[in-house]
């Protein structure tokens, strides 16, 4: 079966850390691009990082850069989140998504066509 | 990038047709998705390049427009359509942007 399983959220103090993992089956995961979103209770999506199929380009949001690192290991079909120092606002559940190229008649666009379900990461004293 | 939803809820009756819209704060050509998203599940592509259904999305599901201004409209809804739906661009990134969401519920 295709899918992204996500795990590691959990209960963590602020000021903490936290390692989020997400495994990928039934597809050539070292192909794609992944991405990690989350949303916070009740609140829309936000993106926060993205690694290429290779590692060689990473990028983060504004509100994580320098606190969270995105990683990979392709020989384990497999993505992780470092998440250090965190704060109340990083609570949210944490999404990994595969970021597709994906064409159509008159041209190709890219596009977030495969998520996990999500684990949860709440920050609290 | 800015990204704006609008209405924000709509409720409607199931058979409706429904139109919701995305905003763009500056052109993101036609590299906008969509998305539906179900509660405590990930969110699911529904619309990819303005509009192109993504793979098993049913025909009921459209999606129009290019540059600032797009619209995902669903023919006539049906009950497992009751969702928050996104929008979301890929044009000018990182960052990856999506819009507010719109929640679509029954009227």
């Amino acid at each position: 079966e295709v899918q992204l399983v996500e795990s590691g959220g959990g209960l963590v103090q602020p000021g903490g850390s936290l390692r989020l993992s997400c495994a990928a089956s039934g597809f050539p995961f070292s192909s794609y691009t992944i991405n990690w979103v989350r949303q916070a209770p009740g609140k829309g999506l936000e993106w926060v990082s993205h690694i290429s199929s290779s590692s060689n380009a990473i990028y983060y949001a504004d509100s994580v850069r320098g606190r969270f690192t995105i990683s990979r290991d392709n020989a384990k079909n497999s993505l992780s989140l470092q998440m250090n120092s965190l704060r109340a606002e990083d609570t949210a559940v944490y999404f990994c998504a595969r970021y597709s190229h994906l064409t159509f008649l008159t041209g190709a666009s890219y596009a977030l066509d495969l998520w996990g379900q999500g684990t949860t990461v709440t920050v609290s004293s | 990038i800015v990204m704006t939803q609008s209405p924000a809820t709509l409720s409607v009756s199931p058979g409706e047709r429904v139109t919701l819209s995305c905003r763009a704060s500056q052109t993101v050509s036609r590299n906008l998705a969509w998305y539906q998203q179900k509660p405590g599940q990930g969110p699911r592509l529904l619309i990819y390049g303005a509009s192109t259904r993504a793979t098993g999305i049913p025909a009921r599901f459209s999606g129009s427009g290019s540059g600032t201004e797009f619209t995902l409209t669903i023919s006539s809804l049906q009950s497992e359509d009751f969702a928050v739906y996104y929008c979301q661009q890929s044009h000018n990134w990182p960052p990856l942007t999506f819009g507010g969401g719109t929640k679509v519920e029954i009227k």
